[in-house]
């Protein structure tokens, strides 16, 4: 099974900032990388795929870079609604599997 | 509107058989494989298994095979999860998802998600 390990566990930022967190794969994956936001008492939403692809009606300030095992999510100019947790997946192998999670929080 | 509403909280008892659905709409629910995913009591999330609604095709987190069915109902576009007898650990969120694309691998990203059900089982 691929593990994935995302970084930091949790992140302090202020509204305006640009913050990027990290996801790393067990193995290459090549850019079967996605990126979901979870609000809290809400649903995932699926932000990113396909490493960089941006998802219909996201906004342009999230993006997605990386290939193989190493991948990031970057958020420009945080606003209100950005502070949730952020889960990676992958796509590549059965089991899918989600990394663990990124709280991003206000400082 | 394209959705998927799901069945409403259920506490349940170790032992006891459950089966909780997810109704799609908005969509021909024939054409996308529809997923399960576990979110434990303040843990992360775990895909529990697909199927794609056209034949019946279902792929299980292989550490869950025999553990819990997952099934559909073409005529009503309903999925649904099922256990036989329920544990302790069992208690989470269930969220039934949507893969992104059409007639695709059950390889693939989530792009719907119902709105969870909450599972509590006593032991």
């Amino acid at each position: 099974d691929i593990q994935l390990t995302q970084s930091p566990s949790s992140l302090s930022a202020s509204l305006g900032d640009r913050v990027t967190m990290t996801c790393r794969a067990s193995q290459s994956i090549s850019s079967y990388l996605s990126w979901y936001q979870q609000r809290p008492g809400k649903a995932p939403n699926l932000l990113i795929f396909a490493a960089s692809s941006l998802q219909s009606g996201v906004s342009s300030r999230f993006s997605g870079s990386g290939s193989a095992t190493d991948f990031n999510l970057t958020i420009s100019s945080l606003q209100p609604e950005d502070f949730a947790i952020y889960y990676c997946q992958q796509t590549y192998s059965n089991p899918i599997s989600f990394g663990q999670g990124t709280r991003l929080e206000i400082k | 509107e394209v959705q998927l509403v799901q069945s409403g909280a259920e506490v349940k008892k170790a032992g006891e058989s459950l089966n909780i659905s997810c109704q799609a709409s908005g969509y021909t629910f024939n054409d996308f494989w529809i997923g399960w995913v576990r979110q434990m009591p303040g843990k992360g999330l775990e895909c529990m298994g697909v199927i794609y609604p056209g034949d019946s095709d279902t792929r299980y987190t292989p550490s869950l095979l025999g553990q819990v069915t997952i099934s559909a109902d073409r005529s009503i576009n309903t999925a649904y999860f099922q256990w036989d007898s329920l544990t302790a650990s069992d208690t989470a969120i269930y969220y039934c998802v949507r893969l992104r694309t059409k007639g695709g691998s059950y390889l693939d990203v989530f792009d719907l998600w119902g709105q969870g059900t909450m599972v509590t089982v006593s032991s």
